[in-house]
C-alpha cells in the first residue's frame, strides 16, 4: 500500500518566491497534519485537518503561510513570500482518528532551503 | 501545545550499551507514543502507553509509562548500529524536543 506522499522531496527558492508543498494522504485516512522540522524548534504542529476541515491551525507561524485540504486525497501548504527562516523539513502526517490510537503516518518529508 | 521534554537531548554510546531516555511534561496524558526517526525520514510509530505503570517491551526496548501518566522512559538494552537515530515522544498529535542517539560499532 502506498504510504503518504510528499512532494517535492526537496527545493531551493530565492527569499520572496513562493513556495507549495503538496502532500498526498493514505486512502481511507480522516486526518492530515502538516509539521515542520528544524533542529532548533524540533518537530512542531503547524496545522491539522479532519475530515478535510482545518480544525487547528494555531501553530501556523504568521500569515505567510496558509494550508488547504479541498479533498480527501490532497492538501497543500503554501508560503508567500518566503523567507530564510522558512528554511526547514516540512512533514505531512496522516491518520484515522477515533477507530484506533491515533498512530501519524509520515511522509519522507520535503526538505526547504530559502536562499 | 503540551510541552514534552525530553533528555538527554543527544546521546552517543558504543555499541552492546545499555542505554535510558526520558519524556517528561507538567501534564497528565491519556496516553503517550514513542517514535523513532531515521534520517532522511519521518518518524515511526514505535509504541503507545496507556496505563498508568504500563510497561511495553519491543524486542531489546523496554518502555514505561509513568504511574502519574505525566512521564515515560524507554529503556534500550545492548545497543546496535541498527537504534541510531532521533527518538521523539508524542501525546497525540504533539511531539518531545527529542533524544538524538548514536550507537558507535
Amino acid at each position: 500500500d502506498a504510504g503518504v506522499i510528499q512532494s517535492p522531496r526537496h527545493e531551493v527558492t530565492e527569499m520572496g518566491q513562493e513556495v507549495t508543498l503538496r502532500c498526498k494522504p493514505i486512502s481511507g485516512h480522516n486526518s492530515l497534519f502538516w509539521y515542520r522540522q528544524t533542529m532548533m524548534r524540533g518537530l512542531e504542529l503547524l496545522i491539522y485537518f479532519n475530515n478535510n476541515v482545518p480544525i487547528d491551525d494555531s501553530g501556523m507561524p504568521e500569515d505567510r503561510f496558509s494550508a488547504k485540504m479541498p479533498n480527501a486525497s490532497f492538501s497543500t501548504l503554501k508560503i508567500q513570500p518566503s523567507e530564510p527562516r522558512d528554511s526547514a523539513v516540512y512533514f505531512c502526517a496522516s491518520s484515522l482518528i477515533g477507530l484506533n490510537t491515533g498512530e501519524l503516518f509520515f511522509g519522507e518529508g520535503s526538505r526547504l532551503t530559502v536562499l | 501545545t503540551q510541552l514534552l521534554e525530553q533528555s538527554p537531548q543527544f546521546l552517543s554510546i558504543q555499541e552492546g550499551e545499555n542505554l535510558t531516555v526520558y519524556c517528561n511534561s507538567s501534564s497528565v496524558f491519556s496516553s503517550l507514543q514513542w517514535y523513532r526517526q531515521e534520517p532522511g525520514e519521518g518518524p515511526v510509530l514505535l509504541v503507545t502507553v496507556v496505563t498508568g505503570g504500563e510497561v511495553k517491551k519491543l524486542k531489546r526496548l523496554t518502555f514505561q509509562f509513568g504511574d502519574a501518566r505525566k512521564d515515560s522512559s524507554l529503556h534500550i538494552t545492548a545497543a546496535q548500529p541498527g537504534d541510531t537515530g532521533l527518538y521523539l515522544c508524542s501525546n497525540q498529535f504533539y511531539f518531545g524536543t527529542g533524544t538524538s542517539l548514536t550507537v558507535i560499532p
